[in-house]
């Protein structure tokens, strides 16, 4: 069975400053697509950004990009110049017949 | 407005009490689903379904029915809930393929 692991359980950044959260995973699949959910203290679970694993381009979403390494199976979150918008507990997800989610990463922006 | 609705968001209730969170959306998805997300563990799927009729288990069905009777429905029924699963459930829906999931806003469980 596909599984999702994020060993980061806590991470912090300074505003301003840039953060990279990591995730793994694990598919005999070739053909699938992998997220990168935020979810705000309100709990309500938001896109942030997709790739599609057939495509060797790394997503961007402003200042959301992604360091996608198929062969290490590989999906990390880079967010440039935080926020203090961007505390929330993160969530990297596996989706192809099935949908798989890792523990989550809370990240902490310090003013 | 594009949306997943659950209803009740907050539930307190006692071992044994059957009951029912709904969940509706409205933009046609075929697909549908339920997660429960616990501390340390993520979001786990409960069930999901794919078309109306069409109901399959997630990783941890036990202690849970679902039906699909409609496309937009699709509740989750705890027959006779017990205390492990006070839990922070969310309802999902996409169009089949492989593709992002819209979440509602989360209902908070807890069975005394």
């Amino acid at each position: 069975a596909q599984t999702v692991t994020q060993s980061q359980p806590e991470m912090s950044v300074q505003e301003a400053e840039t953060v990279t959260l990591s995730c793994t995973y694990d598919t005999s699949e070739s053909d699938y697509y992998l997220f990168w959910y935020k979810q705000p203290p309100s709990r309500q679970m938001i896109l942030v950004i997709r790739q599609e694993a057939y495509k060797q381009q790394n997503a961007t979403e402003n200042r959301f990009s992604v360091n996608f390494q198929k062969a290490a199976k590989s999906f990390s979150l880079k967010i440039s110049d935080s926020q203090l918008g961007d505390a929330a507990m993160y969530f990297c997800a596996y989706r192809s017949n099935d949908m798989r989610f890792g523990a989550g990463t809370r990240l902490t922006v310090k003013p | 407005e594009a949306q997943v609705t659950q209803n009740p968001r907050y539930l307190i209730t006692v071992t044994g009490k059957k009951l029912t969170v709904t969940c509706s959306q409205n933009m046609n998805h075929e697909y549908m689903s339920w997660y429960r997300q616990d501390p340390g563990l993520g979001l786990r799927q409960i069930y999901y379904s794919m078309n109306v009729e069409v109901t399959d288990k997630g990783d941890v069905p036990e202690g849970y029915k679902v039906s699909r009777k409609e496309k937009r429905n699709f509740p989750l029924i705890l027959e006779s809930p017990s205390p492990n699963q006070t839990s922070l459930y969310f309802c999902a829906s996409s169009l089949l393929g492989y593709n992002e999931q819209f979440f509602g806003p989360g209902t908070r469980l807890t069975v005394l």
